[in-house]
């Protein structure tokens, strides 16, 4: 079946735009996460969607960040004035949301880079 | 201090070496653990999960030690195909989020 997928795979800005990335969890997954790599470290935390709702979005580093799941399917990660700082790999994974060893998947992720 | 310590490497061995990566982490109230691999320029991808009893997959074997608060993962016979980065994953509670080491990157020659 798919898996979880990511739009778009790359985003060029400039230092100040605002950007919105995408993604499409798995069919029937309640559970949606956003990471965010940069080089040569793992991935770092930013929110947890259970259903529609951000069920611990302490990883967002500051305001500018912000992130919705409007039907509880498809999320977006927005990010306003940005800042060369947030160049990274935003990577985003999907859960069934059970109890238990839940396997997070994980998409394939957008590349941005702020100039 | 970060949460989950790792070695970033990188391993270089030889084919049919065995290989050991080890990680610690601060947090005792951890509840899961798992190791995931990741290739280059790829998603990380769950390799196996790791239980205090340990647990084997082929040639994969994994441990935890909640006393010492620390997790291991050994790799025998290594493969080319094993080159990869090998993340050392905790999550404060099932179905939470993952807190990741940096890596440790494991490079198998010829």
């Amino acid at each position: 079946g798919a898996g979880v997928s990511q739009t778009p795979s790359n985003k060029v800005t400039e230092k100040g735009k605002y950007v919105e990335l995408r993604c499409d969890p798995i069919s029937g997954h309640t559970a949606l996460y956003w990471y965010r790599q940069s080089l040569g470290q793992g991935p770092e935390f930013l929110i947890y969607f259970q259903g529609t709702g951000a069920a611990d979005d302490s990883g967002l580093p500051n305001d500018r960040f912000f992130a919705v799941r409007p039907e509880g399917s498809v999320s977006t990660l927005k990010i306003q004035r940005t800042e060369r700082g947030d160049s990274a790999v935003y990577l985003c994974a999907s859960s069934r949301g059970l109890a238990g060893q839940d396997e997070q998947f994980f998409g394939p992720g957008t590349r941005l880079t702020v100039l | 201090r970060k949460e989950v310590e790792q070695d970033p490497g990188p391993f270089n061995v030889p084919e049919g070496a065995t290989v050991a990566f080890n990680c610690t982490y601060s947090n005792s109230a951890s509840q899961s653990f798992f190791w995931y691999r990741q290739d280059c320029r790829k998603e990380p991808k769950l390799l196996m999960s790791v239980y205090s009893s340990g647990n084997e997959d082929g040639r994969f074997t994994a441990q935890l030690n909640r006393a010492s608060q620390y997790i291991s993962l050994l790799i025998r016979d290594s493969k080319l195909s094993d080159s990869a980065t090998y993340l050392c994953v905790l999550s404060p509670r099932v179905t939470d989020k993952l807190i990741f080491g940096t890596g440790t990157r494991l490079q198998v020659f010829p």
